[in-house]
């Protein structure tokens, strides 16, 4: 049964705290990728990853950076939290971008205060 | 205006009855991903598909290229198909849908 873990489904932190979101899979993916979910606007890329230390920046990477050291784990990395960064994150990965199917993880609700 | 446009926004039916949800998009795509999302956040690929029709269980998903819709719909419905329903679009990367929020009650 194929997965994707991520280290905690509810996380509270505080303004300026340095936060960090992991995500694990254990399908041997070469790309892996952190959305934000917030009411109204969907899922939304924030960075990629398509191998081993490399990364790309999605749609809305300011204020996050990301790290992939091992094939099977990508960090989402919130320097200083802030209130806007208040959301769903979710981590997918996938064997090949786009036209292969995307599997999810479980997802962190995340609140700053 | 979102490139991926899904309606309804809203949807309740009785058990029993057969939906369907619509997807529209506005870009040249490879492929078209539906997703269903259960309260508490998991999201689960249903389908993805670049033509034609796909059937799975009481879902089935179609595309039209040529008019840039797809379909998805759940015969006989059940409380549990309760979820939100994304649908995706692929031209080089993943463009999400705000997402369908369907409601079965018995």
């Amino acid at each position: 049964d194929v997965k994707v873990t991520q280290s905690s489904r509810y996380l509270v932190k505080r303004t300026g705290e340095k936060v960090f979101l992991e995500c694990v899979q254990d399908m041997d993916h070469e790309n892996m990728f952190w959305y934000r979910q917030d009411p109204g606007l969907g899922l939304r890329l924030i960075y990629f990853s398509y191998d081993v230390k490399m990364k790309e920046k999605g749609d809305i990477p300011e204020g996050y950076s990301v790290s992939r050291e091992k094939k099977e784990r990508f960090s989402l990395i919130l320097e200083s939290a802030s209130t806007n960064q208040t959301s769903m994150y979710l981590c997918a990965s996938t064997r090949l971008a786009g036209t292969y199917e995307q599997y999810f993880g479980p997802g962190t609700r995340l609140t700053v205060t | 205006k979102n490139e991926v446009e899904q309606s309804p926004q809203n949807l309740t039916a009785q058990e029993g009855e057969f939906i369907t949800i619509n997807c529209s998009y506005s870009v040249g795509i490879s492929a078209l991903h539906w997703l269903q999302q259960h309260p508490g956040g998991g999201i689960v690929s249903l389908f993805m598909l670049s033509s034609g029709k796909k059937k799975h269980g009481r879902l089935i998903a179609t595309i039209n290229i040529q008019e840039k819709h797809s379909s998805l719909h759940i015969t006989a419905s059940h409380p549990r198909d309760s979820a939100v329903y994304i649908c995706a679009v692929y031209p080089d990367k993943l463009i999400f849908g705000t997402g369908t929020r369907l409601q079965v009650f018995p």
